[in-house]
């Protein structure tokens, strides 16, 4: 069974930068056939794809986020990380990480998410 | 980049059959893939239909998915309609760097 299990401070100060990782369990996230997502909802509000890794090193980002995301991945640890810098309150949401099929294109597995408030 | 519009909420009686409609304002909706998920209160989203029109494995087959090249649209169905259905959908679909979201729909099953 596969399992994301997302860790991360719950509180960031303004301006610091968002650190998060995801552990994957269950499959190797050098699997060609997936790639590794982050994924954030405001409360209250919808969902808003933030970015993925594939196991290459290849990063796809939210254009409205770019400039300020980093995401990577270590093989060792079979985990990947978010970095979000000049963090805002406006980055206060649950963060989810999930796994993305790639024939299709659909995520098959998220992490139970992981509440990030940014504080001023 | 594309859009994705849903409606904000839908109500429908228990037993009876719910669509909703999931728009995409540029490019064509049959050009690539579309998905839904639920998302009940307090939890992660779950995908109900995936590349259009499956179902994952254990989703139940009242749940069926459509695309509508002539409006646009992707629409979830949900007939036989339970209490337990209730929560937010949202459509997802994508292009060829980046994955889009619909504003999710507030199912309401009264």
């Amino acid at each position: 069974q596969v399992q994301l299990q997302e860790s991360g401070p719950g509180l960031v100060k303004s301006s610091q930068t968002l650190s998060l990782t995801c552990a994957v369990s269950g499959d190797s996230i050098s699997n060609g056939g997936y790639y590794w997502n982050w994924i954030r909802q405001h409360p209250g509000k919808g969902l808003e794809w933030i970015g993925l890794i594939y196991f290459t090193g290849t990063t796809y980002y939210n254009p409205s986020l770019r400039s300020r995301i980093t995401i990577s991945i270590d093989m060792s640890k079979n985990q990947f990380s978010l970095r979000l810098s000049s963090a805002t309150a406006a980055d206060t949401a649950v963060y989810y990480c999930a796994r993305e099929k790639r024939a299709g294109n659909w995520f098959d597995y998220w992490g139970q998410g992981t509440l990030v408030s940014v504080s001023s | 980049n594309f859009m994705l519009t849903q409606p904000h909420s839908v109500s429908e009686s228990p037993g009876k059959t719910v669509t909703i409609s999931c728009t995409r304002n540029s490019g064509s909706i049959g050009s690539t893939y579309v998905q839904w998920y639920q998302q009940r209160p307090g939890s992660s989203p779950t995908t109900v239909i995936s590349e259009n029109n499956r179902r994952p494995s254990g989703v139940p087959d009242r749940f069926s998915g459509s695309i509508d090249r002539s409006s646009n649209s992707a629409s979830l169905i949900i007939s036989g309609l339970k209490t337990e259905d209730e929560g937010d959908y949202y459509c997802q679909s994508f292009d060829s760097t980046s994955r889009v979201f619909g504003g999710g729909t507030k199912l309401t099953v009264l």
